[in-house]
């Protein structure tokens, strides 16, 4: 089975300044991989950016970036020079590779961004 | 790509009603998944289909739950009777079924049984 933590209150950052979001994962599969989402007040899903359990290096994605910590069992989420529109939801998934893969969502952490 | 569609974007229906949530996944994509998401327990895996066929349905919270995927472009969700404590916002998504690779998300239905 897998789990996905993501512990922290309702997150708050300055505009341009750097913030992370925590995530903690468990589970017993090999491989896997770590992902994460965002949803905006309007209430799309959207796909931010992709962490392999093989992957030798963080991944990045723009602003994004994802620090893997995988003895921790951590894949947090560093966004860089936030924005207003950075105000959302944010989820952490994880699904196990292969071809009857299938995600596992937190329960995922609203961060708001101050002008 | 249109992306995942799905239909209706909102749905009122009074307790007891049939209620039918449909989606198109990504041309290509192999593998569709139903989330249902509320307040209380955010984002719950209810069923998810791979090339067309049911995988795992541990999800559904009871009988009253259908979910059906007759060929690769096209799912449905039904629930008969819906009752109350079914509004929730009920979403779509594919992925290709390769590992590694993200589910992309249909709008989503907002359900409300009333």
């Amino acid at each position: 089975a897998q789990k996905i933590t993501q512990t922290q209150p309702g997150m708050f950052v300055q505009e341009k300044e750097a913030v992370t979001l925590d995530c903690t994962y468990d589970t017993s599969d090999p491989s896997y991989g770590l992902f994460w989402y965002k949803q905006p007040s309007s209430g799309e899903m959207i796909f931010l950016i992709y962490q392999g359990s093989y992957d030798q290096q963080n991944a990045t994605e723009g602003r994004y970036s994802l620090n893997f910590q995988k003895a921790r069992k951590s894949a947090n989420l560093v966004i860089s020079a936030s924005q207003l529109g950075d105000s959302a939801m944010y989820f952490c998934a994880m699904g196990p590779t292969g071809a009857n893969s299938k995600l596992t969502f937190g329960k995922g952490i609203t961060l708001s961004v101050r002008p | 790509d249109a992306g995942v569609i799905q239909s209706p974007r909102h749905e009122v229906t009074e307790m007891g009603q049939e209620v039918t949530l449909r989606c198109k996944p990504i041309s290509g994509h192999n593998s569709l998944f139903w989330y249902r998401q509320t307040m209380m327990r955010g984002l719950e895996l209810l069923i998810y289909f791979n090339n067309n066929v049911p995988i795992d349905d541990s999800g559904m919270p009871e009988d009253r739950f259908s979910a059906k995927m007759p060929n690769a472009s096209f799912s449905t969700l039904k629930i008969q009777p819906s009752e109350p404590r079914d509004s929730a916002v009920y979403f779509c998504a594919s992925s290709l079924s390769r590992g590694y690779t993200e589910a992309f998300f249909g709008q989503g239905t907002r359900l409300t049984v009333v």
